[in-house]
């Protein structure tokens, strides 16, 4: 069964720092992987996507992902962490063919806080 | 804003009760997700139509069932509920069945 693993419940950093979120799946097949960030209260938002194209992938905010096959791994990272980043972030795995239709499965997700 | 809607977005009510949740996808968009998310299971796929039909489904329960209606917009009932079923019921919305999902704000339910 398709799961993903986020290393690290909690990440703190400080502001300027560099923001390393880690996110490693199991899959028998190079899924789709995604990133999505949580605001207290709020819907989840699309950060990034993995499609197969490109294996260094830009999102919104500055945020990037780097997919390894080798390592099954796709973590998130941003140069220098805002004030603003503070949130809870998941990876979220899509299964291609068989019976999965685009379902995520999403790891425990990984709460950054950001101090001054 | 995702373009995703969904109603209400605070439920409360009590054990037993039978309860509707409903959403709007995306313009466009022909298949819809439900997930729940709570404290100790996170957040999990529940079930998925497309274009009005049941495509995929998840750890859903059975006093959970839901559908897609003609103009797409979807509802997910809940029955005979417990308290257990406390949670965060997200709705997300696709052009298809692999591309991005976009998600709608929430439905927060308590029942007490």
């Amino acid at each position: 069964a398709q799961s993903v693993t986020q290393l690290g419940s909690h990440v703190s950093v400080s502001e300027g720092a560099l923001v390393l979120l880690r996110c490693n799946y199991s899959s028998s097949v190079p899924p789709y992987l995604f990133w999505y960030v949580q605001y207290p209260n709020q819907g989840l938002q699309l950060l990034l996507k993995y499609t197969s194209a490109a294996t260094l992938v830009k999102g919104i905010n500055g945020f990037e992902a780097e997919f390894k096959k080798s390592e099954t791994s796709f973590h998130l990272t941003k140069p220098s962490a805002h004030m603003s980043d503070a949130a809870e972030y998941f990876c979220a795995v899509s299964d291609l063919g068989g019976t999965s239709y685009g379902k995520l499965t999403f790891g425990q997700g990984t709460i950054l806080t950001v101090h001054p | 804003d995702s373009g995703v809607t969904q109603t209400p977005k605070h439920l409360i009510t009590a054990t037993g009760q039978r309860v509707t949740l409903r959403c709007s996808p995306r313009s466009g968009d022909l298949s819809v997700y439900w997930y729940q998310q709570s404290l100790d299971q996170g957040l999990q796929f529940l079930i998925q139509y497309y274009n009005g039909e049941e495509r995929a489904k998840g750890n859903i329960l059975e006093r959970f069932s839901a559908q897609q209606f003609p103009d797409l917009h979807s509802e997910l009932n809940l029955s005979s509920l417990e308290l257990g079923d406390s949670a965060l019921y997200f709705c997300a919305s696709s052009v298809g069945t692999y591309n991005e999902q976009f998600f709608g704000p929430g439905t927060r339910l308590t029942v007490l």
